[in-house]
């Protein structure tokens, strides 16, 4: 069973730019979810994709936006980077879209200049 | 709106010592609750998980937790600690039913020899 996995590790972006991370759900699960998580601070929840359709989001700008394809894999995409947008991007997979045990990646570790 | 509470930033113990990271959260409803684990630079890792019945969950890597409905904790134990224990622990909330996982600050664990 291949587990989640998340690409690139890591990116270096200057204020302004835009950027498109990419994930891949575990085998057979049909969800997922995305986390921004700052240094020093837990997981904040960015969106989460079912059916190839937006699926709840929490507090983020529409700056960040995302799509999920046929074969459940998502994207991240962030314009107009930020100073602030630093993080390590975190991917989760689960089997079922609400009330299930999320998967997590290894992240994307962002650094904005 | 729901939030998590680990009161412990950071904690050293002996490497045989047992352990007990603190998690409290406020929620309406019980919600279910997990305990994921993150080495440097890595993602998260699901130690152990509840939803319902026994109070007492046993999880990965030799860790359990004990949910008190009276207390809304959902305190994680090991009662003997490795070095290669050392990592940040950080628990988190799901509300039944809902997609959203709200995670606690993190609690750094230490490991002496």
């Amino acid at each position: 069973e291949t587990g989640v996995t998340q690409s690139p590790t890591h990116l270096i972006k200057t204020r302004g730019q835009q950027v498109t991370l990419r994930c891949s759900s575990q085998s057979g699960h049909n969800t997922v979810s995305w986390y921004q998580q700052a240094l020093g601070q837990g997981p904040q929840f960015i969106f989460q994709y079912y059916r190839e359709e937006e699926n709840g989001r929490g507090n983020f700008p529409p700056r960040f936006s995302g799509l999920q394809f046929p074969n459940y894999s998502s994207e991240l995409n962030v314009n107009a980077l930020e100073l602030d947008d630093s993080a390590l991007y975190l991917c989760a997979s689960s089997l079922e879209v609400q009330g299930d045990t999320q998967y997590f990646g290894p992240g994307t570790r962002l650094t904005v200049l | 709106a729901q939030s998590v509470t680990q009161p412990d930033i950071h904690i050293t113990v002996s490497e045989g010592a047992s352990l007990e990271l603190r998690c409290n959260y406020s929620y309406g409803a019980t919600p279910y609750l997990f305990w994921y684990v993150q080495s440097p630079g890595q993602g998260l890792q699901l130690l152990l998980k509840y939803f319902s019945g026994d109070t007492l969950v046993q999880g990965i890597k030799g860790f359990e937790a004990e949910f008190k409905r009276s207390q809304s904790s959902f305190n994680l134990r090991k009662p003997s600690v490795h070095w290669s224990d050392a990592a940040e622990y950080f628990c988190a909330v799901l509300p039944e039913g809902g997609n959203k996982l709200t995670f606690g600050t993190g609690t750094q664990l230490k490991v002496e020899l």
